[in-house]
Parts: C-alpha cells; sequence; structure tokens
C-alpha cells in the first residue's frame, strides 16, 4: 500500500547535524512533490521544505533556510533532509508528506530533539 | 506570509450533533492557475495528519460524508454534519497557493 516511513530522528546538541530519511512505497515516487512538515510538542504543525518531483526547485521556510537542505533519489524512493546548526526551537516530530493538490499521504513522522 | 486564522480554537460538541470551524486568509487563495489550493486536515490524538478536504470541497478518499468544505477567496468553513466520537482531535486549514505554505493554528474538536 502506499506508505512514507521516517527514519533518522534523536537527540542532538545545539549546533549539530541530523539527517533525517523517508522511505516511500506503493507509489511512483518520482512523479511527486515532496515535503517536509514539523510539528513542536503541543503545537500546531509548520511547512518545512518543498523540492519537485524531479528535484529541480526547492523551496525552505525562513525558519530553517540556509540551515536545512532537502533533496531526494528518485531511484531509491527516498525523501532526505539534511538539519545544520541545529537549535533548540527546531525540537519536533518531522513528517514526510506527499503532495498531490493537497499533502495526501503522510508519513507517522520521527521525533528530533535539540538539547544539551 | 498568508496568515491562516481559525475560529473557534475549541469546540465542544455533543454527539450527533454538527460542528463547524471557520478559516480565513490574510489574502485571496485563488492561485493563477484558477485552483484555490486550500485544505482541511484531521489529527487525532497521537497520530498524523490525514487529509480530510483538498481544493475547498473536495473530500479525499475515504472521508465519511458527513464533513464537507465550502468557501471562497479568503473565507473557508469545514462542517461535520453530525460529530462522531472518532472526530475528536485537531483540525487545520491550509493554504497551497503561494510558498511558504501556511497552516491554520488549529481547532480542537471535542466531546462535551
Amino acid at each position: 500500500q502506499v506508505q512514507l516511513v521516517e527514519s533518522g530522528g534523536g537527540v542532538v546538541q545545539p549546533g549539530g547535524s541530523l539527517r533525517l530519511s523517508c522511505a516511500a512505497s506503493g507509489f511512483t515516487f518520482s512523479s511527486y512533490g515532496m515535503h517536509w512538515v514539523r510539528q513542536a510538542p503541543g503545537k500546531g504543525l509548520e511547512w518545512v521544505a518543498f523540492i519537485r518531483y524531479d528535484g529541480s526547485n526547492k523551496y525552505y521556510a525562513d525558519s530553517v533556510k540556509g540551515r536545512f537542505t532537502i533533496s531526494r533519489d528518485n531511484s531509491k524512493n527516498t525523501l532526505y533532509l539534511q538539519m545544520n546548526s541545529l537549535r533548540a526551537e527546531d525540537t519536533a516530530v518531522y513528517y514526510c508528506a506527499r503532495y498531490h493538490d493537497a499533502f495526501d499521504i503522510w508519513g507517522q513522522g520521527t521525533m528530533v530533539t535539540v538539547s544539551s | 506570509d498568508i496568515v491562516m486564522t481559525q475560529t473557534p480554537l475549541s469546540s465542544p460538541v455533543t454527539l450527533g450533533q454538527p460542528a463547524s470551524i471557520s478559516c480565513r486568509s490574510s489574502q485571496s487563495l485563488v492561485h493563477s492557475d484558477g485552483n484555490t489550493y486550500l485544505s482541511w486536515l484531521q489529527q487525532r490524538p497521537g497520530q498524523p495528519p490525514r487529509l480530510l478536504i483538498y481544493k475547498i470541497s473536495n473530500r479525499f478518499s475515504g472521508v465519511p460524508d458527513r464533513f464537507s468544505g465550502s468557501g471562497a477567496g479568503t473565507d473557508f468553513t469545514l462542517k461535520i454534519s453530525r460529530v462522531e466520537a472518532e472526530d475528536v482531535g485537531v483540525y487545520y486549514c491550509m493554504q497551497a497557493t503561494q510558498f511558504p505554505w501556511t497552516f491554520g493554528q488549529g481547532t480542537k474538536v471535542e466531546i462535551k
């Protein structure tokens, strides 16, 4: 079935780095734009980044621009989020989501905690 | 950035009764392609968000017909015709017309 599975979350110190992965299955990954969305503990949803189906265009939220990089490997059906210079305010559950007129498929999320 | 404002932020509802959530955007959500990329998401406790409605009023696959969306321009509404216990959760509107994509603050629907 159509599925997205995130991995790579964990605890990291401020200023550290982490790379998240999102493995897609059950659909033609290379045909869809993909996003990362995060949710801080007890808070609402925040859009983080987008990558076009072929990787040719990328957009970022101002809060992560210059620190996070979204990428994809269509041969591996995998989406990535490289997170550098992490801050306490980046602590959140990170979801990957497929876009087709809306966020129609979501992963279960992976928790990132930035703490010393 | 487009600001999405939801009201109310909390909605205690009696089982079987209707519920309505309003979402207002700070500017028109009509895209240059003529579509309005306003969607509604439901997040049950401990779960990831789930798509309910896309492009204002289109119900996503598997979504019960008690959920409906309406509106235009800057004012949108999600209605639940008869609230069931499984509808408890937080509901978000979001716009995908212009980057950065933005969400409303969320409306918590709970049973009285």
